[in-house]
């Protein structure tokens, strides 16, 4: 079955820090990934996303490439601000109708 | 421009105690879905409905029942609520499935006492 497995936190970074969340995947198929985030009291928002082996999804200075190679899509942001404190889920899809998530992985910067 | 509403927010049950929880989206979608969110496990598909008319579990079904009452409309029932069953809870629609990304609820905050 579908499987998504990344990094635990809590992560705490100070501002302009680079962030990296790591995320593998356990799928059958060829499956699109993602990656959606979490404000405090929130529900989840689409961050960015991948449908196919190479594509690089970006968001608000976020980005994330889908490697079949080594069935990862690490999300990563060069300058971290306060307001990017959040949880972020990798989640995947495999051409059916669920999305399966990661545990979550909360991140706190510092001003 | 609304997208998924859920309602309630908050919700304090009883052991025992039935209640419904209403979600409604106005984009359209065709597929509709109830996820729990416990710390430490990410979220967890309890049912789903690909298309209207259409319902199936996820993987912790038990304890609860959905209706799909039209395109728009996807309610969760608790008939007699556990403490196992505090958790927050998402509704999220979808175009047609999860290669399209879902579009989630803000949530409601259930505890049961």
């Amino acid at each position: 079955g579908n499987s998504v497995t990344q990094m635990e936190g809590p992560v705490t970074l100070s501002e302009e820090a680079f962030l990296t969340i790591n995320c593998t995947y356990t799928a059958t198929g060829y499956p699109s990934l993602f990656w959606y985030v979490q404000y405090p009291g929130e529900g989840l928002q689409l961050l960015l996303k991948a449908t196919k082996a190479d594509d690089k999804g970006s968001n608000k200075g976020f980005e994330a490439t889908y490697r079949k190679e080594t069935t990862s899509f690490h999300l990563e942001k060069g300058s971290v601000q306060v307001s990017d404190s959040a949880v972020y889920f990798c989640a995947l899809s495999s051409n059916d109708y669920k999305l399966s998530f990661g545990a979550g992985t909360t991140v706190t910067v510092r001003a | 421009n609304a997208g998924v509403t859920q309602t309630p927010k908050f919700q304090v049950l009883k052991t025992g105690q039935s209640m419904t929880l209403q979600c409604a989206q106005d984009m359209n979608h065709n597929s509709m879905y109830w996820y729990r969110q416990d710390p430490g496990m990410g979220l967890r598909l309890i049912y789903y409905s690909a298309s209207e008319g259409t319902t199936d579990k996820g993987e912790v079904p038990n304890g609860y029942n959905v209706s799909r009452l039209n395109k728009r409309e996807f309610s969760l029932r608790l008939e007699s609520a556990a403490p196992s069953q505090t958790s927050v809870y998402f509704c999220a629609s979808s175009e047609g499935g999860g290669i399209y990304g879902y579009t989630f609820g803000s949530g409601t905050r259930l505890t049961v006492v």
